[in-house]
């Protein structure tokens, strides 16, 4: 079973309206550790935010926030103001504790494309 | 700070040549990765170091693949023979360590064309 699920391979957005990019992940590990990264046409993974298991606050840093809603085990990113320079792939991953062996696990990724 | 450091960028070789590709992390990071991303996919992890131990290389094909980590700092992963379907970019990562908290920070990655 696919431990990240990114179920959408392509997004399209106006620049400066908000996008959300669907996260789901499959986990019995109660510690655990969520991350978004980007991946622009250059190759290099940027990495964007992060949310722990336990953490009682949706993480936000700066225009990029995560909706975790541990009960239906989604973490999406959602982009706000959205600028030309977002236009990229963007993976979810994922890090079990102990019970995974800390191995970390990546999704399939999102092609996001900004158009003015 | 520098950040991870991959060489070479890019190479092409001709399949049952040998490859290696060079890793050096950030400085005080203990936990390296070696990933392999196939085209229009997420990164597959191939081996993880803790310090000079790897403690997970369950997904190395180790019948070409082999890695080492000296001293626990840089690192070479290596693939003789190399075959057709090994074309991938090869990333190296680091973190401090290998907690579930813990951010991956990623090098350039290595194109590798295998003909």
């Amino acid at each position: 079973a696919q431990k990240i699920t990114q179920t959408q391979p392509g997004m399209f957005v106006q620049e400066k309206e908000a996008v959300t990019l669907d996260c789901t992940y499959d986990t019995s590990d109660p510690s655990y550790g969520l991350f978004w990264y980007k991946q622009p046409s250059s190759g290099e993974m940027i990495f964007l935010i992060y949310q722990g298991s336990y953490d009682q606050q949706n993480a936000t840093e700066g225009r990029y926030s995560l909706n975790f809603q541990k009960a239906r085990k989604s973490a999406n990113l959602v982009i706000s103001a959205s600028q030309l320079g977002d236009s990229a792939m963007y993976f979810c991953a994922m890090r079990e504790g102990p019970g995974g062996s800390y191995i970390p696990t990546f999704g399939r990724g999102t092609s996001l494309i900004v158009h003015p | 700070e520098a950040g991870v450091v991959q060489s070479p960028r890019y190479k092409i070789i001709e399949k049952k040549q040998p490859v290696a590709f060079w890793c050096n992390p950030i400085s005080g990071h203990n936990t390296l990765y070696w990933y392999r991303q196939n085209l229009g996919q997420g990164p597959e992890l191939l081996i993880r170091y803790e310090n000079e131990e790897a403690v997970d290389d369950s997904q190395l094909p180790k019948d070409r693949f082999s890695a080492e980590r000296l001293k626990g700092v840089d690192s070479t992963l290596k693939i003789q023979p190399a075959e057709l379907g090994d074309s991938a970019v090869y990333l190296c990562a680091s973190s401090l360590d290998g907690g579930t908290r813990e951010t991956q920070y990623f090098g350039p990655g290595t194109r590798l064309l295998v003909l």
